[in-house]
């Protein structure tokens, strides 16, 4: 049992570059969400899902994209990374009332 | 939306000492009050929650207790030791429909021996 797996754990991208970050959680949980934490700002939320084939916009989704094509995955894409967009992000999943179980995180530079 | 308030942002206490952090929340409709611990590089962790049905909930050396009418709850944390050294994250959560939690902007504790 992984819980929630996120990849890559590390990435530096130039301004302009796109990537995807991938979140798998085995606990079948309904709820998946991807969060950025910066310094002094606690865990924003970006986007979450309520559901496969939901999505829908957090508190800071602008420059974000997210899919939830299978239950168990979660992608949150960057199409035009800028280097705002630097931090550490965390994904995490939990059932419809209870505790939130969250990736390792993963370290996003952007030069 | 909710909105959730978390004070202080650092606290510094000795070890052995007791530890509080308060937070508020502003939607009377949120029901779910978890807490979370956040160690240096590590990811956050669940450490205690309380629903609103339940003014105090204690676990060892922590505890919660949740004031619904002054919408604030806090987290006790009793006789510190260094290893509590951590960022704590409050969260509040809306009752009905999606089920979203809010967290505050949380709280950097630093036991020193």
């Amino acid at each position: 049992n992984a819980g929630v797996t996120q990849t890559p754990k590390f990435r530096v991208l130039k301004t302009g570059q796109s990537m995807t970050l991938l979140c798998a959680q085995d606990m079948n949980h309904e709820y998946m969400y991807w969060y950025r934490q910066d310094p002094g700002m606690g865990l924003r939320l970006i986007h979450y899902s309520v559901g496969e084939g939901t999505t829908a916009k957090g508190e800071v989704p602008d420059g974000y994209n997210v899919s939830r094509l299978k239950k168990q995955n979660f992608l949150l894409g960057l199409e035009s990374a800028a280097p705002s967009q630097t931090s550490v992000y965390f994904c995490a999943s939990s059932p419809w009332d209870g505790e939130l179980f969250f990736g390792e995180g993963s370290r996003l530079t952007v030069l | 939306g909710e909105n959730v308030e978390q004070h202080p942002s650092t606290l510094s206490v000795q070890e052995g000492d007791s530890a509080v952090i308060k937070c508020t929340y502003s939607d009377s409709a949120s029901n779910y009050f978890p807490w979370y611990k956040q160690e240096l590089g590590k990811r956050p962790q669940l450490i205690i929650d309380i629903r609103s049905n339940v003014g105090e909930k204690k676990d060892q050396r922590i505890a919660v207790t949740l004031n619904k009418t002054a919408k604030h709850f806090s987290l006790h944390i009793t006789e510190t030791q260094p290893e509590d050294s951590a960022v704590y994250f409050c969260a509040a959560t809306l009752s009905g429909g999606s089920y979203i939690p809010t967290f505050g902007r949380g709280t950097s504790l630093i036991v020193h021996p």
